[in-house]
């Protein structure tokens, strides 16, 4: 079965440290790896993703996300935090050639000043 | 613009009343979905459609119906509504390597 873990269901940081939000995931084949980000009362946004190529993919607001194949993780990073950056995190995981999206269960970061 | 547009963004009803949440989107896309978000569970698939006439059931579609007549309307109905669907409500459409999220309808039956 196709799945999605984000083992903490929170990660506090104080601004101005660095920020790894964690995901890992078990799909056959070569996955397409998504973050979606989802601030309160909003619809999830997109942040970044891997297809393919550089294992070091960026994405927006300073967001960079690293794919390891042999841990099949995706981990989220940002090398400062920001406030602002407090919100609820999503790893997704697409199946290559398929539409069907997988999520994890969300991460919430706060962002402590 | 491009964007996924849900109706109502809030709902409360009571137990039996039959409700439809309608979700459009503009950019011509053939899959679109529709997911409901609970604490500590994520997004979970509850329809999809690959194309017009085209649907099949996600991963929880019990109490819920869709229709895909037109490529960009894909609405929710929920028959007879019970206090286990008070969720949050999201329709998603998919473009060439991401999902287009609306703004979510939020669910509350009592």
């Amino acid at each position: 079965a196709q799945s999605v873990a984000q083992p903490e269901d929170q990660v506090n940081v104080a601004e101005g440290n660095p920020l790894t939000v964690k995901c890992t995931y078990s799909v056959s084949g070569n996955p397409y790896l998504f973050w979606y980000v989802q601030y309160p009362n909003r619809g999830l946004q997109f942040l970044l993703k891997y297809i393919t190529g550089d294992n070091l993919v960026k994405g927006s607001y300073g967001f960079e996300a690293e794919f390891n194949k042999s841990q099949t993780s995706f981990h989220l990073k940002k090398p400062s935090a920001l406030v602002s950056d407090s919100a609820l995190y999503f790893c997704a995981v697409r199946k290559y050639n398929f539409n069907k999206f997988y999520f994890g269960s969300g991460t919430k970061l706060n962002v402590k000043p | 613009e491009a964007q996924v547009t849900q109706n109502p963004r809030y709902l409360i009803t009571v137990t039996g009343k039959k409700l439809t949440v309608t979700c459009s989107q503009n950019m011509n896309h053939e899959y679109m979905s529709w997911y409901r978000q609970d604490p500590g569970l994520g997004l979970r698939q509850i329809y999809y459609s690959m194309n017009v006439e085209v649907t099949d059931k996600g991963d929880v579609p019990e109490g819920y119906k869709v229709s895909r007549k037109e490529k960009r309307n894909f609405p929710l109905i929920l028959e007879s509504p019970s206090p286990n669907q008070t969720s949050l409500y999201f329709c998603a459409s998919n473009g060439a390597d991401t999902q287009y999220f609306g703004p979510g309808t939020r669910l509350t039956v009592l």
